[in-house]
């Protein structure tokens, strides 16, 4: 199995900051990857796939970037909603996909 | 719009087989070259692929639940379920149904049912 690894594992800014989220996978997965926004109670959601490609309706401050073994998530502005765990998650090595553990953006 | 909602036991006894339907809607589970997929959360962490299904039958599992899977499609009630036996406590979670589409490079999970907590006690 490909292992997801992200980091921090929890990060605390304030609205308005620009926060940065790693994901490295134990092997190559060229630009298999996607990033999903979780809110407690609630389904992740789909942000970001082949690591740099919006998903519709996603507001443009979200952006990815990287391929092969290092991705980035970035958020530019840190908005109010935006308070939520983040998942990593590759769609090369199949089966299984693999998430990586998350990362909680929490207020300062 | 499509909209996957998840339904079944929330409480199944060690050993026995958790039983989980997801209903589709909004649109044919047939249409399209979708893939239908579990995920599981248990309680405060990450998310765990269990299996996806396609609407000819073909599937395909995580290697680590592989012999204690099946998911199995209903094209007529627009539906596909899972089953995962023998279950003990690690199996609470909350269970997830998800759409895999297409996106560039490859499959990803772009509609998620809601969720329901499964729960593993005596």
């Amino acid at each position: 199995d490909i292992q997801m690894t992200q980091s921090p594992s929890s990060v605390s800014a304030s609205v308005g900051d620009r926060v940065t989220i790693t994901c490295r996978a134990s092997q190559g997965i060229s630009s298999w990857l996607a990033w999903y926004q979780q809110k407690p109670g609630k389904a992740p959601k789909l942000l970001i796939y082949a690591a740099s490609s919006l998903q519709s309706g996603v507001p443009s401050r979200f952006s990815g970037s990287g391929s092969g073994t290092d991705f980035t998530l970035t958020i530019s502005s840190l908005q109010p909603e935006d308070f939520a765990t983040y998942y990593c998650q590759q769609a090369n090595s199949f089966p299984p996909w693999t998430f990586g553990q998350g990362t909680k953006v929490e207020i300062k | 719009q499509v909209q996957l909602q998840e339904s079944g036991p929330g409480l199944v006894k060690p050993s026995q087989t958790l039983s989980l339907t997801c209903t589709v809607s909004g649109g044919s589970i047939s249409s399209g070259s979708y893939y239908w997929s579990w995920i599981r959360q248990p309680a405060g962490k990450g998310l765990e692929w269990i299996g996806r299904i396609y609407t000819s039958g073909s599937t395909n599992y995580n290697p680590s639940l592989k012999s204690r899977v099946t998911i199995s499609v209903d094209t007529s009630k627009n539906q596909f379920s899972l089953k995962l036996s023998s279950v003990t406590a690690a199996d609470t979670a909350v269970y997830y149904c998800a759409r895999g589409d297409y996106y560039d490079f490859g499959y990803y999970f772009d509609y998620w049912g809601q969720g329901t907590l499964v729960t593993v006690s005596s």
